[in-house]
């Protein structure tokens, strides 16, 4: 069965760290690997999409890595702000179309 | 504004009722996806268009669930005589190419479904 997990469930950092925002999926037969962002009440917003055959990609202070042979890719937010406060999702992309979410990452950043 | 809206946002049933949820996606995209969100929980797929084509509805949970797009253009995702466990928020998004490879799906702020 396709599955998406993402570690930890919620975090609370106060401003200024950096954090890595882990997810696992267990079908390495994936087309995309896509990080998302949802805040309350709202839809989601791409944050970053990586190929299979690429490794990382970069926006602004997020950086999102893919290890498609271990299943794993890791979103790391550097000097994080109060309004990186949201859940992150991470999701599988796979050719027929289909789309795995994790549950999500419910992130606070504490001013 | 060009991205994709949903209506109504916010929509309360009783159970029984039947409702029609709305979706406009981004003038020219051609692909369409609806996804359901339970609280807590993250995206299933439901279904998917390429234009007018319902291509696959393998994740509409029961026969209760229809979505069409008869134009290409908008979608409506009906559910009849809905239950409880149909609350949830539905979300609809298009993608501007059939290829999802590099290509990424912008989503609408979705309709919450309260089903008393």
């Amino acid at each position: 069965k396709q599955e998406v997990t993402q570690i930890p469930a919620a975090l609370s950092v106060p401003e200024g760290e950096n954090l890595v925002l882990n997810c696992s999926f267990t079908d390495s037969a994936i087309y995309n690997l896509q990080w998302f962002r949802q805040d309350p009440g709202k839809g989601l917003t791409s944050l970053l999409l990586i190929q299979s055959s690429q490794r990382e990609q970069t926006s602004g202070r997020l950086n999102a890595s893919l290890d498609k042979s271990s299943g794993r890719s890791t979103l790391y937010i550097a000097a994080s702000q109060p309004g990186d406060s949201a859940t992150y999702l991470c999701a599988a992309v796979y050719r027929d179309d289909k789309i795995i979410f994790g549950k999500g990452t419910r992130l606070h950043i504490l001013p | 504004g060009a991205g994709v809206s949903q209506s109504p946002r916010y929509k309360v049933a009783k159970r029984g009722q039947d409702v029609a949820l709305r979706c406009d996606p981004i003038s020219g995209h051609v692909s369409l996806f609806w996804y359901q969100q339970a609280l807590g929980q993250g995206p299933e797929f439901l279904t998917y268009f390429q234009n007018e084509a319902q291509l696959d509805k393998s994740g509409l949970p029961s026969d209760r669930f229809f979505a069409e797009r008869p134009e290409g253009s908008v979608s409506t995702l009906k559910i009849q005589r809905t239950q409880q466990e149909d609350s949830a928020v539905y979300l609809c998004a298009s993608r501007r190419e059939v290829d999802s490879r590099g290509n990424t799906q912008y989503f609408g702020p979705g309709t919450r479904l309260t089903v008393l």
